[in-house]
């Protein structure tokens, strides 16, 4: 199962970046969403499509709908800026996989 | 706490083998599943794998099935990942994670170690 992110997106501070995530039919399946940060590990800002872990700020949301998701990030700051990746399990196959990543640029 | 401490990183040459480790603490290590994910200097992540610990369960990506080996030992709550014949190839960052519910391997991994580097070179 392939998944399709763009390699980057660029935003000024204080406005909305929209990260998208394509795939056949995504949206029947469950979308994860990382931050991933030079020389640190992932970390889960999204689950369950729009779902948000604890101590993850309201400004991140996310959608879900036919062949793509979308991971956005409302009143960009520049402590945002890093690599994004979807991920999605696809039970016909029981494989997980992750989107190829969108390095997020504050202008 | 809740966490994953991963081993440190290992340097080998093309050939020699290597298992690298994961203790989780702050939780009941038997009860989620474990994962494993690579990301190769520069490239994006590429999930590997995941254990119960609890029976040793075990899945594999199909790109990774028979080029490396994980493993649990629940008694000293850690897993392993292993090689028994590196590659260049295998230069990365592998990084161990739990899902955030321990009702799927398969959820999001929302605790991650630390990971741990691995240099393959002659």
């Amino acid at each position: 199962y392939v998944l399709t992110q763009p390699p980057s997106v660029s935003v000024a501070p204080g406005e909305t970046a929209r990260i998208t995530c394509g795939g056949n039919n995504i949206g029947n399946k469950n979308v994860h969403w990382y931050q991933q940060k030079p020389g640190q590990a992932p970390v889960l800002v999204i689950y369950y499509d729009s779902d948000r872990p604890s101590g993850i700020p309201e400004r991140f949301s996310g959608s879900n709908s036919g062949n793509t998701a979308t991971l956005t990030i409302s009143r960009v700051e520049a402590g945002d800026e890093a690599d994004y990746y979807c991920q999605v399990w696809d039970s016909s196959t029981d494989h997980v996989t992750f989107g190829g990543g969108t390095k997020l640029t504050v202008l | 706490e809740v966490q994953l401490v991963q081993s440190g990183a290992e340097v080998r040459k093309p050939g020699e083998s290597l298992k690298i480790s994961c203790k989780g603490s702050g939780y009941s290590f038997t009860t989620y599943w474990i994962g494993w994910v690579r990301q190769m200097p520069g490239k994006g992540l590429e999930w590997m794998g995941i254990i119960h610990p609890a029976d040793s369960d075990t899945r594999y990506n199909p790109s990774f099935q028979g080029q490396v080996t994980i493993s649990a030992d629940k008694s000293i709550s850690t897993a392993h990942l292993q090689w028994s014949s590196l590659k260049a190839s295998d230069t990365a960052m592998y990084y161990c994670a739990r899902p955030h519910s321990e009702s799927s391997g398969y959820n999001a991994f929302d605790i991650w170690g630390q990971g741990t580097m691995v240099t393959v070179s002659s």
